[in-house]
């Protein structure tokens, strides 16, 4: 079974700085990845997605992640967050079924 | 333009009671699921239905049963609410495929309170 961790469940930062969110999985089997953003009140919005090919991927909103195979992970990063990317960010993963697992969830916090 | 509906968006429970949570999408999608949001434990799957008329377990199934009434709708019930399933709780839906496309898309939540 497949499993994703993200190791900081706050990411306090000031605008216009860069920002990594950390995600590692486990799985047996190949995965696809996915990043999920989720703004106060509202459900969860697609940030981008990992399936094959290019190991960078770009998002909307600037955001891009980066599939490392061998050390599990798939890392969000922005090179510059405005205070309106303060929101909750999810990782999440699918391996050979059609579940997806979620991470516990990064809050982005971004001061002035 | 709708996407996935759910309804209601608040609700407030007495220990014991019971409810059913609904959920519509119209994009003609196979799969359908539901999650719960609890703070530092991310969403969990509760249940999910590949196709119409089949509905599997999730990671938390316990307390809950759904329905997939037909391609559009997935409910979920609580036929005796206890306080630990104060939580949102999420619907979802994707395309067809093997996962290669997967592609949630989320209703609004269901803000439910059990006292």
């Amino acid at each position: 079974a497949q499993s994703v961790t993200q190791l900081d469940s706050q990411v306090p930062v000031f605008e216009e700085a860069p920002v990594e969110l950390r995600c590692n999985y486990s799985s047996s089997v190949s995965v696809y990845l996915f990043w999920y953003v989720q703004y106060p009140n509202q459900g969860l919005q697609l940030l981008l997605k990992y399936l094959s090919g290019s190991t960078l991927v770009k998002g909307i909103n600037g955001f891009e992640a980066e599939f490392n195979k061998s050390q599990t992970s798939f890392h969000l990063r922005k090179p510059s967050v405005h205070i309106s990317d303060t929101a909750e960010y999810f990782c999440a993963v699918i391996g050979n079924t059609d579940k997806l697992i979620f991470g516990t969830g990064t809050r982005l916090q971004v001061f002035p | 333009n709708a996407g996935v509906t759910q309804t209601p968006k608040f609700q407030v429970l007495k220990t014991g009671q019971s409810m059913t949570l609904q959920c519509a999408q119209d994009m003609n999608h196979n799969s359908m699921y539901w999650y719960r949001q609890d703070p530092g434990m991310g969403l969990r799957l509760i249940y999910y239905s590949a196709s119409e008329g089949t509905t599997d377990k999730g990671e938390v199934p316990n307390g809950y049963n759904v329905s997939r009434l037909n391609k559009r709708e997935f409910s979920l019930r609580l036929e005796s609410a206890a306080p630990s399933q104060t939580s949102v709780y999420f619907c979802a839906s994707s395309g067809t495929g093997t996962g290669a496309e997967e592609k949630l898309f989320f209703g609004s939540g269901t803000q439910l309170s059990v006292l």
